[in-house]
């Protein structure tokens, strides 16, 4: 039982490139989320689904794509990388209960 | 417009002594609270939690206190151990939405 795996775990982007931070967990949960947790700023919800097929905005959803084909993934695209997405960006994932359990991070870094 | 707030970014307390984190929130609707503490270059990790029909809820070292009329909560940990040295997030669920929002943080130091 891996919990939430995410990858990479570190990346460089130069501005205009585009990637996608991948998400899985094995834990049979419906919902699932992304976060970036910037300097003082605490963690804030970029995107989230509630099972598969289904997917929608949180707070800072702007700059980021999301799709949620499968119960176990929940990948975020950046489709032209601003240096304002710097940030360590955390998938989670929860299920009938509110606890929300998160993966490990990708720290990203836009230049 | 911060609904979570914590407002001590950080906090240093002698080993075996308590540590006392504090948490204060703006929005009616939240009926869920959560703490979460995190270490460097990990992960938040889920510590305790407490719905808003409780004022009170423990387990082991770790107790959280919710006093709804004055929308504050603490979280008290006791004894302190260095091992306990992180960041700690307190996030409060809106009823409407299912979302989580979450306070700013605050770095707690043992000192041995």
């Amino acid at each position: 039982n891996a919990g939430v795996t995410q990858t990479p775990k570190f990346q460089v982007l130069k501005t205009g490139q585009s990637m996608t931070l991948q998400c899985a967990q094995d834990m049979n949960h419906e919902y699932m989320s992304w976060y970036r947790q910037d300097p003082g700023m605490g963690l804030r919800l970029i995107h989230y689904s509630v099972g598969a097929g289904i997917t929608d905005q949180g707070e800072v959803p702007n700059g980021y794509n999301v799709s949620r084909s499968t119960t176990e993934d929940f990948p975020l695209r950046l489709l032209s990388a601003a240096p304002s997405q710097t940030s360590v960006y955390f998938c989670a994932s929860r299920g009938t209960s509110p606890t929300q359990y998160f993966g490990p991070g990708t720290r990203l870094t836009v230049l | 417009d911060q609904q979570v707030k914590q407002n001590s970014p950080s906090l240093s307390v002698q080993e075996g002594r308590i540590s006392i984190l504090n948490c204060d929130y703006t929005n009616s609707m939240f009926d869920y609270f959560l703490w979460y503490k995190k270490y460097p270059a990990e992960g938040p990790t889920f510590l305790i939690s407490i719905s808003s029909i409780k004022d009170k809820n423990e387990d082991g070292r770790f107790t959280v206190f919710l006093n709804k009329s004055a929308k504050h909560l603490s979280l008290h940990i006791v004894p302190s151990q260095p091992g306990d040295s992180a960041v700690y997030f307190c996030a409060a669920r809106d009823f409407g939405n299912e979302k989580l929002t979450f306070g700013t943080g605050t770095r707690l130091t043992i000192i041995p």
